[in-house]
């Protein structure tokens, strides 16, 4: 059974950081490319960033192109969001998915984990 | 970026009936490969989102076969051929065709 775990999720200040991370588990972690998606409150679902199965490309959307930073340990089957210079902006629950082809996203999803940025 | 617009926002609906959600991009969907990436992910209330549908019209494992998604190019559909209280939810539909994947603004599924 595939499952997404994230963690890390919790209150920052502005300009400040935190690392979630994502721990899979019933798939071959090493094959798929991985997502990063957010929801901030009582809105939509935002796509923030994608990276690679072998971690060789990532991409990102221009919300926080510059100071996120998706990474991968494929021998701990661990997806990581570094996030830094945060704003208010960045409050969301983020959840990670797995990919099935790098183009088809989510068929799987982890429960989330929410950060909230506020002084 | 690709824009996606989704109509209706809201939908009503009755138990049993259909309902049909229409997804429109700003750029066609298909792809260097020849594929059109179109997906369309349900999200439950207090729950994770949940694809549906790949590829414009390939159902997940375990989604009902009242859910089908049709369309191509720019224009694309979701339909549910007979709606059930566990359909309650928002539905997205997102473009992973080209960077950066973007998502429609949602629609909400109600029972009337």
């Amino acid at each position: 059974e595939v499952q997404l775990l994230e963690s890390g999720g919790g209150l920052a200040q502005p300009g400040g950081s935190l690392r979630l991370s994502c721990a899979a588990s019933g798939f071959t972690f090493s094959s798929y490319a991985m997502s990063w998606v957010r929801q901030a409150p009582g809105k939509g679902l935002e796509w923030v960033s994608t990276i690679t199965f072998s971690g060789g490309s990532t991409y990102y959307a221009d919300s926080v192109r510059g100071r996120f930073t998706i990474s991968r340990d494929n021998s701990k089957n661990t997806l990581y969001l570094q996030m830094n210079s945060l704003r208010a902006e960045d409050t969301a629950v983020y959840y990670c998915a797995k990919s099935g082809g790098f183009k088809d996203p989510g068929d799987y999803w982890g429960q989330g984990t929410l950060v909230t940025v506020s002084s | 970026d690709v824009l996606m617009t989704q109509s209706p926002l809201s939908l009503p609906v009755t138990l049993g009936q259909p309902a049909s959600i229409s997804c429109r991009s700003s750029q066609s969907l298909v792809y260097s490969d020849g594929n059109t990436y179109l997906t369309w992910f349900q999200q439950r209330p207090g729950q994770s989102p949940r694809r549906l549908i790949y590829k414009v019209s390939n159902r997940d494992s375990g989604v009902p076969d009242r859910f089908s998604g049709s369309g191509s190019g720019t224009d694309f559909t979701l339909k549910i051929s007979r709606v059930e209280a566990e359909d309650v939810g928002v539905y997205y539909c997102m473009q992973p065709t080209h960077w950066p994947w973007t998502f429609g603004q949602g629609t909400k599924v109600e029972i009337k």
